[in-house]
């Protein structure tokens, strides 16, 4: 069974920058098909598709966040990362680690870390 | 608010049927996804392409998608069902998401 694990600071303070890792393991994630992904949620909203990564490094980010984020894969750790800059007391959520699989519109996230709470306060 | 529209609630009792909706202009054009989300644990999808299920995912639930509505219905609901249903689709080049419906099985 994939699993997915988020790891990063809790808390992070405003105009500062937000780096979270997600660790999957077993297999590889230079898997053909296979993108990586991160989402974040506020409770009681929906949740917000951040972007996601394939193991070659193209990227494909929400526009909303693109001047603001940076997704980067590590092969040789089975890891990707998101990094946030300038955050805000708006960044405050529980952000998640998914893979995404399928392909054009019918990719659906299929396994997901727990989430990790990060909150932006000073 | 969201790109996808669902209702915040429903309820239902043990052994009903729970229909939970997601609309949006156009979504029978697109595939919707759904996921069941519980607090502390990792969110689970439930159905994916409008109406395939992972394995592990119990007949029980199913899904559909016609005309500008998706359509999650779980039979013989049990108290184990109880959590936030959110919807899924993709808008052009971009992922979004429905609002969440929050099933209560009383």
């Amino acid at each position: 069974q994939l699993q997915l694990q988020e790891s990063g600071p809790g808390l992070v303070k405003p105009s500062q920058t937000l780096s979270l890792t997600c660790t999957v393991s077993p297999g590889f994630i230079t898997t053909d098909g296979d993108y990586w992904s991160w989402i974040r949620h506020h409770p009681g909203k929906a949740p917000e598709w951040l972007g996601h990564i394939y193991y070659t490094g193209t990227t494909y980010d929400n526009p909303s966040l693109k001047t603001r984020l940076t997704l980067s894969v590590d092969t040789s750790k089975n890891q990707f990362s998101l990094t946030l800059r300038s955050v805000t007391a708006a960044d405050t959520g529980v952000y998640y680690c998914a893979r995404m699989s399928g392909t054009g519109n019918r990719k659906h996230f299929d396994h997901w870390g727990r989430g990790t709470l990060v909150t932006v306060s000073s | 608010s969201p790109d996808l529209s669902q209702p915040p609630s429903v309820s239902v009792s043990p052994g009903d049927t729970a229909t939970i909706t997601c609309s949006a202009d156009k979504l029978g054009s697109r595939y919707a996804s759904w996921y069941q989300m519980k607090p502390g644990q990792s969110p689970v999808l439930v159905i994916f392409q409008d109406t395939k299920r992972p394995s592990g995912i119990p007949e029980r639930f199913s899904g559909s998608n016609s005309g500008n509505t998706a359509t999650l219905t779980i039979r013989w609901t049990q108290s184990t069902d109880e959590a936030d249903y959110y919807c899924q689709a993709w808008d052009s080049d971009s992922v979004v998401f429905g609002g969440g419906t929050k099933l209560t099985v009383l």
